[in-house]
């Protein structure tokens, strides 16, 4: 069963605006990784927090881990067209399995 | 980087057909490798992990003898949906752990099946 939630479920920005998805989970984590999926392809992993960690960063990727509100949040500075994807949040308990929130899908207009 | 193949890309088949799905990691050894089902503009749905040597962890509603699962090797696991109907046409993604590195998942491109 899904365990995150994320919102929005779909955000339309114009190039070079920053694009900010959030996610929410139910149960205690070991970490929360985001994912990136083009239309019908596979996923690519983005980012990995673990519980102990409140923010990451990756180049024009930053995260953030609120573990008290069971939150997190992706931040995509300057956004491209090439941006233009679904992403994903996930998380993983007990070190086994991950399960994947709803996704938002993200449009970036050049 | 680490990768997944997962084959075939997409396959068109008539209603009652079997289809086997290989995932393979090319460059990692996976003892643990995860099938996910995803239907259009929704998120992946765990359908069983696969573990080698041992039978799959199916998540609950997910029929064993619908959708088999066969881990052989440390790089190898396989999907056959059995008597394929139209309801199982789907986006099939497997994803693999690399025993050394651990987390994160590495995933396959998919299998698109539509079934007629």
């Amino acid at each position: 069963s899904q365990q995150g939630e994320e919102d929005p479920q779909a955000l339309s920005i114009q190039e070079g605006e920053n694009a900010t998805m959030n996610c929410s989970y139910k149960t205690s984590i070991n970490n929360l990784q985001w994912y990136r999926q083009n239309s019908g392809r596979g996923l690519v992993h983005l980012i990995l927090i673990r519980s102990n960690e409140r923010e990451k960063h990756s180049g024009r990727l930053r995260v953030t881990l609120d573990t008290s509100k069971k939150s997190s949040s992706l931040l995509i500075t300057a956004s491209r067209a090439a941006d233009t994807a679904s992403y994903f949040c996930a998380t993983v308990s007990g070190g086994f399995k991950t399960i994947f929130g709803a996704g938002t899908r993200l449009f970036v207009k050049a | 980087g680490a990768v997944v193949s997962q084959h075939p890309s997409w396959v068109i088949c008539k209603s009652g057909t079997s289809v086997k799905i290989e995932c393979r990691s090319l460059d990692f050894q996976a003892t643990t490798m995860f099938w996910y089902r995803q239907f259009p503009k929704q998120s992946l749905m765990l359908m069983a992990t696969s573990n080698e040597g041992s039978k799959a962890t199916y998540e609950q509603g997910v029929e064993k003898d619908k959708f088999l699962i066969n881990h052989a090797s440390l790089t190898l696991s396989t999907l056959t949906v059995t008597s394929a109907h139209p309801e199982d046409s789907s986006f099939y993604i497997c994803s693999a752990r690399d025993l050394g590195l651990g987390e994160p998942q590495h995933f396959g491109d998919g299998t698109r099946l539509s079934i007629l």
